[in-house]
This record gives structure tokens, sequence and C-alpha cells, in this order.
């Protein structure tokens, strides 16, 4: 059975920490990784990896995919109030569309 | 404005009834989602769609039903066999089903079973 496992489970961070989230993986057929951030409703697209070793990046959020050791992390750098949500890893296989993680819980306090 | 349109944002069923949700797309979308999402959890798959009048059983599939008449709408019926309904369902559509298709999601429809 495909499986996603993501940790933390939630974090707590003052601005200004670097925060570091994992996602790890075991599935069939890997085919891509997929970060999401949901705040309160719809879940938005932060990043789809790939290939190994080349690191996306967005501003302050950049992520890395190793398909040797089967997992990715999000950086966040100096974190803001508004980076608070819910992170969510999935991944495509050969199997169903997505298999999603239970997400990483971050709140970022002033 | 493209996007992804769900509705009711709130919903309260009483134990029993069959209820359905809407989820509409104007991306010109082939494939669609519906998932659910519990406190605490991820995203579990329900059913998924990757063309018009077909469709295949998620994770979780069981006391659920769908249809999928037009490209653009993708309902979801939660039958009073699903036992428990109480959780945050939401909707997603992508080009396709395939490895390198980002999916897109509504803003969600909450529903309460009294």
């Amino acid at each position: 059975e495909d499986k996603v496992v993501q940790s933390p489970l939630s974090l707590v961070v003052h601005e200004g920490d670097t925060v570091t989230l994992n996602c790890s993986y075991e599935v069939t057929n890997f085919r891509s990784l997929l970060w999401y951030k949901q705040e309160k409703k719809a879940p938005t697209f932060l990043f789809m990896l790939t290939s190994s070793g080349i690191e996306k990046k967005s501003g302050r959020l950049s992520s890395i995919l190793d398909k040797k050791e089967l997992f990715s992390i999000l950086n966040i750098t100096a974190t803001q109030t508004g980076d608070s949500a819910v992170y969510l890893c999935a991944v495509y296989s050969g199997n169903t569309p997505l298999v999603f993680g239970k997400g990483t819980r971050l709140s970022v306090i002033a | 404005d493209g996007g992804i349109t769900q509705s009711p944002k709130y919903l309260f069923r009483k134990e029993g009834q069959n209820v359905t949700l809407s989820c509409e797309q104007n991306l010109n979308h082939d494939a669609m989602y519906w998932y659910r999402q519990d406190p605490g959890q991820g995203l579990r798959l329900i059913y998924y769609s990757q063309i018009v009048n077909d469709f295949q059983k998620g994770d979780i599939a069981e006391g659920y039903s769908v249809s999928r008449e037009k490209k653009e709408s993708f309902p979801l019926t939660v039958t009073s066999a699903q036992k428990n309904p109480t959780a945050f369902y939401l909707c997603a559509s992508s080009r396709g089903t395939t490895s390198y298709n980002e999916q897109f999601f509504g803003p969600g429809t909450r529903l309460t079973v009294l």
C-alpha cells in the first residue's frame, strides 16, 4: 500500500526562525512529489518535484527531493505569521492520482 | 475568472438523509477528484474521474456516489450508508491524472451531521 509520512505533525516557532518539514514516502512507480499549503480552506500549490537533488525555490520557501532515500524536505526561512498553515505533501504513483500525508501544522508566533 | 467552485460552503444534514455536494470547474480540465479531510488528517480520495461518463473509486468510496455527465461538473452524493459523514470535503481538478498534472482545489464544503 502506498504511504506518505510527514513529520513533525505540528510545530510552533517564532517569527524569524527557519523550519524544515519532512516528507517520506513508500510508493510503487514514483512519478512526482507535490507540496501544498492549506490555510483555512483550499490547499494551494507550492512545488512539484520529479528529480533528485534539484532545489525548487520560491521566495523564502524551498524544497528538494531525494529519490534514493525516498524523502523530501520543505524549508521556510525567516518565518512570518502568514506562514502559519498546514503543509501537505502528496505523491503521484502508478496507482491512484495522489496519495497525501497527514500534513504538518505550522504555527508561527510573533 | 477561471477556477473551481463548491457549494454550499456549509451543510447540515440529519442522520439518514442523502445530500449532494456541488463541484464545478471552468478550467477545461479533464480530471476531477473528491477528497475528504478529517481533523488532523491529510486528504483521502473518495472518487475521481478522468473523463466524462467515467469514474473510479478511491480509497474510501463506501457510502458515496458520483456522476460525471458534463466535463465541468462532478457532484458528490453522501448517502445514508456513510456512517460518519461529518468532515470537510474538497473537490479538485487537473488536466489529467498523469504525474505532471498539478491539482487545483476548490474552497471546500464542511458537512455536519446532526
